[in-house]
């Protein structure tokens, strides 16, 4: 059974920075590009960034981009999500999902950028 | 404003077949294929259909999509309590460089 755990959310002043993890198991972690999505509170899905297996190719959405920064290590089997400058409008939960098709998701982790 | 265009709400009974739109434009919907995805509230979305009209396992076959050009619906027939949901559509843009979701539409059964 695909499981994914995200963490590492939280309260953060603007401008401040957080790194999301998120542990992969029950499928071959190293096989699959693996995405991260956001929803604002009450708002939709918002697509944040994809990394391809190896992690050398990274795209972004124009609101991240510059800020946020996508890695993995699958000797860990952990994707990451590296977020600076944080901004107001950038709280939400964050859900990592698997491929970029997002076939499977995470529980989610809150992110609230407040002062 | 979302790349991709869905009503935001749509209703329907028990029993009856409810169509969900998702309007887009050539550099997304009319290159690439379109996936779908439900949320029941409060939980983490789901994957309903991908790569346009496919099912992954699991999912009943009352739930189907279709593509047309720039245009892409998911159907739901013999619709149920439990389909009360939002959905999204989503789809790689070719001109941003970037995946994209549709603003979702909440179905409400009556």
């Amino acid at each position: 059974e695909v499981q994914l755990l995200e963490s590492g959310g939280g309260l953060v002043q603007p401008g401040g920075s957080l790194r999301l993890s998120c542990v992969a198991s029950g499928f071959m972690f190293s096989t699959y590009a693996m995405s991260w999505v956001r929803q604002a509170p009450g708002k939709g899905l918002e697509w944040v960034s994809v990394i391809s297996t190896s992690g050398d190719d990274t795209k972004y959405a124009d609101s991240v981009k510059g800020r946020f920064s996508v890695s993995r290590d699958n000797s860990k089997n952990t994707l990451y999500l590296q977020m600076n400058s944080l901004r107001a409008e950038d709280t939400a939960v964050y859900y990592c999902a698997k491929d970029y098709k997002c076939d499977s998701w995470g529980q989610g982790t809150l992110v609230t950028v407040s002062s | 404003q979302s790349v991709l265009t869905q009503p935001p709400s749509a209703s329907g009974t028990p029993g009856q077949r409810v169509t969900i739109s998702c309007s887009g434009s050539s550099s997304n919907i009319g290159s690439n294929t379109v996936n779908w995805y439900q949320q029941v509230p409060g939980t983490a979305p789901k994957l309903l259909i991908y790569s346009n009209n496919q099912r992954p396992s699991g999912v009943p076959d009352r739930f189907s999509g279709s593509k047309s050009g720039t245009s892409a619906s998911l159907a739901i027939s013999g619709l149920q309590s439990e389909d009360e949901a939002d959905y999204y559509c989503a789809v790689w843009d070719d001109s941003l460089n970037a995946g994209v979701f549709g603003g979702g539409t909440k179905l409400t059964v009556l």
